[in-house]
């Protein structure tokens, strides 16, 4: 079984510019989440997709993010424009049900210089 | 008050021995307890779950819940050094939504 993807794994950009994070979560998952761990501070929850809709996007910071779940299948996390304080690594996860464990991406380590 | 709250450590303990992490929660309706394992630079790895009061063992791992305390221990006995990583507690709370998680106890076993 393919575990849960994401890429890319790393990314450095501007101040300013436009960064899209992708995750494939593991096939038959409805549940996908989207969190947030910034350095040496706890994982941040962001969103919960369950299928193509969101269940919960009360963890988003401000409406420079943008998630969307095509189909209910993969999941990208846009940052338009990206600032300073969006640099951390960002993880998928994926699950079956809820109230269970996740099974984690690798993530994606995002720096903005 | 944080929701998820843990030691940050470090702790230390020597090869052979017993670790324990502790974890405290502020949400009393919460379902779902989980312990997961971080090695540098990886992805969180689920270890442990318990959702009723008392003891969880898996192999050399023991998850305690107290809910009216409030309160997720993880024990780990015959500490290995492939054990050293940043251990996560995690809670799903009473909307049996999204997980909240501490900031992680980073264990270190010397050998």
């Amino acid at each position: 079984e393919a575990g849960v993807t994401q890429f890319p794994s790393h990314s450095v950009i501007e101040k300013g510019q436009t960064v899209t994070l992708r995750c494939d979560p593991i096939s038959g998952h409805d549940n996908l989440y989207w969190y947030r761990r910034v350095m040496g501070k706890e994982i941040k929850f962001l969103l919960h997709f369950v299928k193509e809709s969101k269940q919960d996007e009360s963890g988003m910071p401000n409406n420079r993010f943008l998630a969307e779940r095509t189909g209910g299948t993969y999941s990208t996390l846009k940052v338009q424009p990206a600032e300073l304080e969006d640099s951390g690594v960002y993880f998928c996860a994926s699950s079956p049900y809820r109230g269970r464990g996740y099974t984690f991406g690798s993530g994606t380590r995002l720096t903005v210089v | 008050q944080k929701e998820v709250e843990q030691n940050s450590g470090p702790l230390s303990v020597p090869e052979g021995a017993i670790a324990s992490l502790n974890c405290t929660y502020s949400d009393r309706g919460s379902q779902s307890f989980f312990w997961y394992r971080q090695y540098s630079g990886k992805s969180p790895e689920l270890i442990m779950f318990i959702y009723s009061n008392g003891d969880k063992e898996d192999g050399r791992f023991t998850a305690q819940l107290n809910k009216a305390s409030q309160y997720v221990s993880l024990l780990i006995r015959d500490s290995q050094p492939s054990d050293s990583a940043t251990y996560l507690c995690a809670v799903q709370g009473s909307n049996n939504n999204d997980m909240r998680f501490g900031a992680g106890t980073r264990l270190t076993v010397k050998p």
